[in-house]
């Protein structure tokens, strides 16, 4: 079964620090992972978008990294702003498989609800 | 470009009435997608629509359906509401299938009572 993990489920940091989020996933196959940003009551705006290919992205103070052996990603947010508050979902996307109803589909994980104190 | 827009933004309604949403997708886009976001279940896909054709499902029961018209344009229907189908419905549109850069809209807060 598809599935996409994330860690923590919450976090609380203080402004100008760093943080890093975690995701784990099974999605097979696999065609590309993306990290949205989520602010309450608005929808899913994307940070980054990485292939097989790619192990990190960049997306001014946000950083992806992807490993695609062990099926792990993680967001790292540097110098953390009030701004940055929100939840961060992590989602995969299958590629084509052989009978090609896998094409496209996404999991997605529980979100991690990042706030940050002044 | 304008962005993804759904209508209406907020919507109450009585279990067993039916309600039907709204998004009309980033012009140029031909692929709608459609997810509902729960507290407790996060987000969950509801389908795909690429050129009026639905593409993908997830797992929903049959009161959940929708349509794509020619333009692009999408709707869903949720018959016979239940409580448990208070949500947030997120539509998301790109050019292609599989939705590699996916633009989500504001949604649809629904309120069943």
């Amino acid at each position: 079964k598809n599935q996409v993990e994330q860690s923590p489920q919450s976090l609380i940091i203080l402004e100008g620090k760093n943080c890093t989020l975690q995701c784990n996933y099974t999605v097979s196959p696999f065609s590309n992972l993306r990290w949205y940003k989520q602010d309450t009551g608005r929808g899913p705006v994307s940070l980054t978008i990485m292939t097989f290919s790619e192990n990190t992205k960049s997306n001014g103070r946000y950083t992806a990294t992807l490993d695609a052996d062990t099926k792990q990603s993680s967001l790292h947010i540097t110098a953390s702003q009030l701004s940055d508050s929100a939840s961060y979902i992590c989602v995969v996307s299958a590629a084509r498989d052989a009978g090609g109803t896998s094409y496209g589909k996404l999991t997605f994980g529980q979100g991690t609800i990042l706030t940050v104190h002044p | 470009k304008a962005g993804v827009t759904q209508t209406p933004r907020y919507l109450i309604k009585t279990r067993g009435q039916q309600v039907t949403l709204s998004c009309s997708p980033i012009s140029g886009h031909r692929s709608v997608s459609w997810y509902q976001q729960t507290p407790g279940q996060g987000l969950q896909f509801l389908f795909e629509y690429f050129s009026e054709t639905q593409r993908n499902k997830g797992n929903f029961p049959g009161r959940f359906s929708g349509r794509q018209f020619s333009n692009s344009r999408s709707e869903m229907n949720v018959s016979t509401l239940e409580l448990g189908d208070s949500a947030l419905y997120l539509c998301a549109s790109s050019e292609q299938r599989g939705g590699y850069e996916q633009y989500f809209g504001p949604g649809t807060r629904l309120t069943v009572t």
